[in-house]
């Protein structure tokens, strides 16, 4: 268990609609990051926040958006999606170590839109 | 813009035999990590690999950094079916400390 939890698990959802997927960091941890994985496929790096900063950002569309909340725990917003937004969504978070910390990932969210 | 090159994209081989996993870029890192992501969860973190030319063993599995700590390999011995799954490295930027993905490699172990 990587402490990092992320919520829902799965999500179907139709073209043109809007979701929202939860994040909650591991005890202690301030970074959260967001990725996108195809089928098959590495991660795509999407942003990361710090502490409720935005801290980088990747390859995120303008459709995507995401906050980091005081309590630590983060939001990634889809809208308007495509058939092509399907793919597993991971949060992963990281502690205070310094650029070397390793991240922690939740189990991610399986996001199909049909 | 920083690369990391993984190689191959995809194993399959009988347990019992050994393989190795490639990362390689132009670009120097600060330190690299290694994943194994298995069907249906996050990836988990292997090692971290720091110093150029460092070697780390975990049970079968050896992990080298190159010595202008621009590549990487992941070295597993005698195969078995648990070692399946997904491998990623990634390279943290060191200039910008970003982290740095390769594609990954997916293998099979296969009874």
């Amino acid at each position: 268990d990587s402490g990092v939890t992320q919520t829902p698990k799965h999500l179907i959802t139709a073209t043109g609609q809007r979701v929202t997927l939860r994040c909650s960091p591991r005890s202690g941890d301030l970074s959260v990051y967001w990725y996108q994985q195809s089928l098959d496929q590495g991660l795509q790096f999407l942003i990361q926040y710090y502490n409720g900063e935005e801290r980088a950002k990747g390859n995120i569309l303008e459709r995507f958006s995401a906050q980091q909340f005081p309590d630590l725990h983060s939001e990634l917003n889809l809208s308007s999606l495509e058939l092509g937004d399907s793919a597993l969504y991971f949060c992963a978070s990281s502690g205070p170590t310094g650029p070397n910390s390793p991240l922690h990932f939740g189990n991610g969210t399986r996001l199909t839109v049909t | 813009t920083q690369l990391l090159e993984q190689s191959p994209q995809f194993l399959s081989i009988q347990e019992g035999e050994n393989l190795t996993v490639y990362c390689n870029s132009s670009s120097v890192f600060s330190s690299l990590q290694w994943y194994r992501q298995e069907p249906g969860e996050g990836p988990v973190l292997l090692v971290t690999v720091v110093t150029g030319g460092e070697v780390k063993k975990l049970k079968r599995l050896t992990f080298q950094f190159g010595d202008a700590r621009k590549d990487s390999s992941l070295h597993i011995t005698a195969a078995q079916p648990g070692d399946t799954g997904l491998y990623l490295c990634a390279g943290v930027g060191d200039s910008n400390y970003q982290l740095i993905w390769g594609a990954g490699t997916k293998l099979i172990i296969k009874p």
